[in-house]
């Protein structure tokens, strides 16, 4: 099955610096890649998606790229503001899209 | 639009106990989905539901949980007799098929269970 591997685990930066997330996936048949931001206490929620005919997609603050030769994806927030503090997880999925696959989580913590 | 409804919010049971989690759709989803959040780990599907067939349950621990989905609505997940490893947080998602893609792929609040 897809194995999802998610780096770093924990992720500690100044208010208005960028976080950068990084994901890989070991099936190359995986060809939908969603983020997730998890607060606590809360089910997780999509804030971003990339699908495999894509290299990067944006949005305001937030951008995904994906590399489909190296497996790997990443999560890109730039000026991180202290609300942006949760846990975020990558996921991949391919086929119909509604098996996913997700990472480990990175919680990331924005200082003011 | 009204969300993923889960109940109960917080649940602790003793090991060798059984127990039940709820979860409502969001209305027209015809894909139902339970994952397993154990602390500091992402969520891993159980089973997920077709209106009110199975369509992929590989990932269940078949000897102790249970699911239904009657009516393709609600669900519940069953756990009969919970271990300590069964802790964790369980979630119900819920999504539609539009022009043969996954619409609307959206989570509940999840149930944590903490088996004592």
């Amino acid at each position: 099955g897809e194995n999802v591997e998610q780096h770093p685990s924990t992720l500690s930066v100044q208010e208005g610096d960028s976080a950068v997330i990084k994901c890989t996936y070991s099936d190359s048949a995986s060809n939908y890649f969603p983020w997730y931001k998890q607060e606590l206490g809360k089910g997780p929620q999509l804030i971003i998606d990339i699908r495999s005919n894509v290299g990067e997609k944006k949005d305001q603050r937030i951008a995904v790229t994906l590399n489909k030769t190296a497996k790997h994806f990443s999560l890109h927030i730039t000026e991180t503001q202290p609300e942006d503090s949760a846990v975020y997880f990558c996921a991949a999925s391919k086929y119909n899209f509604n098996k996913f696959y997700f990472g480990s989580g990175t919680k990331l913590n924005v200082k003011p | 639009e009204a969300g993923v409804a889960q109940s109960p919010r917080y649940k602790i049971i003793e090991k060798r106990q059984s127990v039940a989690f709820w979860c409502n759709p969001i209305s027209g989803h015809a894909t139902l989905y339970w994952y397993q959040q154990i602390l500091g780990q992402g969520p891993k599907l159980l089973i997920q539901f077709q209106n009110n067939g199975v369509v992929d349950d590989s990932q269940l621990p078949k000897d102790r949980f249970s699911a239904e989905r009657l009516k393709g609505v609600d669900s519940t997940l069953k756990i009969q007799p919970a271990k300590l490893e069964d802790s964790a947080v369980y979630l119900c998602a819920s999504s539609s098929q539009r022009q043969g893609r996954t619409d609307g792929y959206t989570f509940g609040s999840g149930t944590r269970l903490t088996v004592v």
